[in-house]
């Protein structure tokens, strides 16, 4: 298995509050990405990065912000939580740009 | 855009019972293809994947076959059990893409 960790894996947050989710792999892999998952969308992609302080904005990227200070660390940050950003938030890595992708346990946020 | 279909289920079978999970796919370019798993409480992980038509992938007894005159990769196995009860992930990537599209994933439960 790829080694890709993800904290917290549960979190609970009121409206309004900043969030902070962290990804970090072991596997020293260029790409990583945030993923959320919504019943009837499957999985929607937030932001990506192809490289230390290199990142792009996904499908769903509205209210979200991304980091990446090393290569190991992807940080997804929710500036100020709202319920609809209640959901199952998944890390990914990959090798290159169209290579498989190994996912991460997942953090299941809830936003009241 | 691309796009990805796939029947939503859940669909409920008895063990040893043959299994078919259609996908089918709109793409502006050559996609490959893809089958993620998600077991309860577990990120994905890859199933099986195909780049080219006509290619079969397959793993654990499950197959799909890129078909690209009817734009689908159906996912099958002839003996479904207990252990695969799980929500199926079908998934492409477009040559030159960022991300990968996910359709919105079918619940198959398995009785014994």
């Amino acid at each position: 298995d790829a080694g890709i960790t993800q904290s917290p894996r549960h979190k609970v947050t009121e409206t309004g509050t900043p969030v902070t989710l962290r990804c970090h792999q072991t596997e020293n892999h260029r790409y990583m990405y945030w993923y959320r998952q919504d019943p009837g969308h499957g999985l929607r992609l937030i932001h990506y990065s192809y490289g230390v302080k290199d990142t792009d904005k996904g499908e769903v990227s509205d209210g979200y912000s991304v980091s990446r200070s090393k290569t190991e660390d992807f940080l997804l940050t929710l500036e100020s939580a709202t319920s609809s950003q209640t959901s199952v938030y998944f890390c990914a890595i990959s090798k290159g740009l169209q290579e498989t992708q190994y996912f991460g346990p997942g953090t299941r946020l809830l936003v009241l | 855009g691309d796009s990805v279909t796939q029947m939503e289920g859940p669909v409920t079978l008895s063990e040893e019972a043959f299994l078919t999970i259609n996908c089918t796919y709109t793409a502006t370019g050559y996609p490959s293809l893809f089958w993620y798993v998600q077991y309860p409480g577990e990120g994905l992980q890859l199933l099986l994947k195909a780049t080219k038509a006509d290619d079969k992938g397959s793993n654990k007894g499950f197959e799909a076959t890129y078909r690209k005159e009817t734009t689908s990769f159906h996912l099958e196995k002839g003996s479904v059990q207990v252990s695969d009860s799980a929500v199926y992930f079908c998934a492409l990537m477009v040559d030159g893409g960022q991300n990968f599209v996910f359709g919105p994933g079918t619940r198959l439960s398995v009785l014994p």
